[in-house]
């Protein structure tokens, strides 16, 4: 079946703009996570939700980053007035159970954003 | 795609005691094993990772073991605390961009005072 989808797959953009970043989860899972991955390491937590609801936004550097889930499935990231800094790999993960900790998270292809 | 598999999923130890967590994974070509830690209401919280050009690291009290002619790895933690409750979640993946990483299906450690 479907695997967790991310678009876009590159992002270029200059300091100061805005971009959204978008994850499609695989149907029917109720958690969805987004990491942050430099390369050749693991992925850094940045939030997650269940469903709709934002469980845990701890993860996310500052208030330029927000995350949303308006229906429970489809998620946006944006991040506003990028900075060099923000250039990474941005990777989302979904897993079935709505129940934490128990499930095991299945990644998408990841989002590579580079900020000029 | 590589296929992570996690024991035990439940795991109640003595405060001061040692906890060992095993996971096996699938793929030979997996070089990246990384270890989180889950607290209830947060995020996976990345504890420790090893390379496959090593066999084992060691952060104070956790440690974690590398074999991979048997394609296993374990997380260690010693010296228990409560604070060490949580579900521990291992994954393995190629490295780099390579979208192929699965986390196992985690263990909840419970850590008696």
């Amino acid at each position: 079946g479907a695997g967790v989808s991310q678009s876009p797959r590159y992002k270029v953009t200059k300091r100061g703009q805005d971009v959204a970043l978008r994850c499609d989860p695989i149907s029917g899972h109720v958690s969805l996570y987004w990491y942050r991955q430099a390369l050749g390491q693991g992925p850094e937590f940045l939030t997650y939700f269940n469903y709709e609801a934002q469980q845990d936004k701890s993860g996310l550097p500052n208030d330029r980053f927000s995350a949303e889930r308006p229906e429970g499935s489809i998620s946006t990231l944006t991040i506003q007035r990028t900075e060099q800094r923000d250039s990474a790999m941005y990777r989302c993960a979904s897993s079935l159970s709505p129940r934490q900790g128990t499930d095991t998270q299945y990644f998408g292809p990841g989002t590579r954003l580079t900020v000029l | 795609g590589e296929n992570v598999e996690q024991h035990p999923s439940t795991l109640s130890v003595q405060e001061g005691d040692s906890a060992v967590i095993k996971c096996t994974y699938s793929d030979s070509a997996s070089n990246y094993f990384p270890w989180y830690k889950q607290e209830l209401g947060k995020g996976p919280q990345l504890i420790i990772d090893i390379r496959s050009n090593v066999g084992e690291k060691k952060d104070q009290r956790i440690a974690v073991t590398l074999n991979k002619t048997a394609k296993h790895f374990s997380l260690h933690i010693t010296e228990t605390q409560p604070e060490d409750s949580a579900v521990y979640f291992c994954a393995a993946s190629m490295g780099g961009n390579n979208n192929d990483m699965r986390f196992g299906a985690g263990t909840r450690l419970t850590v008696k005072p």
